[in-house]
């Protein structure tokens, strides 16, 4: 079985600090790595995925994530961090073909990033 | 650009009763997905379908039942619901590509209360 770890529940950060949050996957075999963004009252928007290739992958709204294949994980992060980047922040994997679908994403309890002016 | 479209956005029922919950996905997207996120949750995957048969099941319990038509939209039906279904239900959609899968686009999600 696939699983997401974000170990903090909250990260607080000060505007145009650098920012990280972190996120630990367990699957057998090569993982899917997503990470999505959740405002209040809102749908979850895609900010970056790595599926293959370079393990610093760059996404939307200056974020990025670093695969770690020894550490299994994949920190999302961003040099400095905005106030508008304050929300609730999903990593999530997915195995390909694993012959019983996992078609679906395995999300992770979601951290709290605050920024603070 | 054209997102995933989810009706209704809130919904309020009662114990017991019938619900439906409706996902239009985004033009050319062949698959849907249902995902149900509780108060302070993780979004916890239900279903899938792709090409309007069933692709992978989650924790989808036996009173919920969905499909997808042929016009690719998909209904999630919920019976005998329970105050534990309060929830917001989020739809996503996405394009099955040869390389591997491209990322899913989640609708605003529709906010269920049972009373």
């Amino acid at each position: 079985a696939q699983s997401v770890a974000q170990p903090e529940d909250q990260v607080n950060v000060a505007e145009g600090n650098p920012l990280t949050v972190k996120c630990t996957y367990s699957v057998s075999g090569n993982p899917y790595l997503f990470w999505y963004v959740q405002y209040p009252n809102r749908g979850l928007q895609f900010l970056l995925k790595y599926i293959t290739g370079d393990n610093l992958v760059k996404g939307s709204y200056g974020f990025e994530a670093e695969f770690n294949k020894s550490q299994t994980s994949f920190h999302l992060k961003k040099p400095s961090a905005l106030v508008s980047d304050s929300a609730l922040y999903f990593c999530a994997v997915r195995v390909p073909y694993s012959g019983g679908g996992a078609d679906g994403l395995t999300f992770g309890k979601g951290t709290h990033l605050i920024i603070q002016p | 650009a054209a997102g995933v479209i989810q009706s209704p956005r809130h919904l309020i029922k009662e114990k017991r009763e019938t619900a439906t919950l409706k996902c239009y996905p985004i033009p050319r997207h062949d698959t849907v997905y249902w995902y149900q996120q509780g108060p302070g949750q993780d979004p916890q995957f239900l279903i899938s379908f792709y090409e309007k048969m069933q692709s992978d099941k989650g924790s989808i319990p036996d009173r919920f039942s969905a499909q997808q038509f042929s016009d690719y939209h998909s209904e999630l039906n919920m019976s005998s619901l329970e105050l534990g279904d309060s929830a917001l239900y989020f739809c996503a959609s996405s394009r099955k590509v040869a390389g591997g899968p491209i990322e899913k686009f989640f609708g605003p999600g529709t906010r269920l209360t049972v009373l």
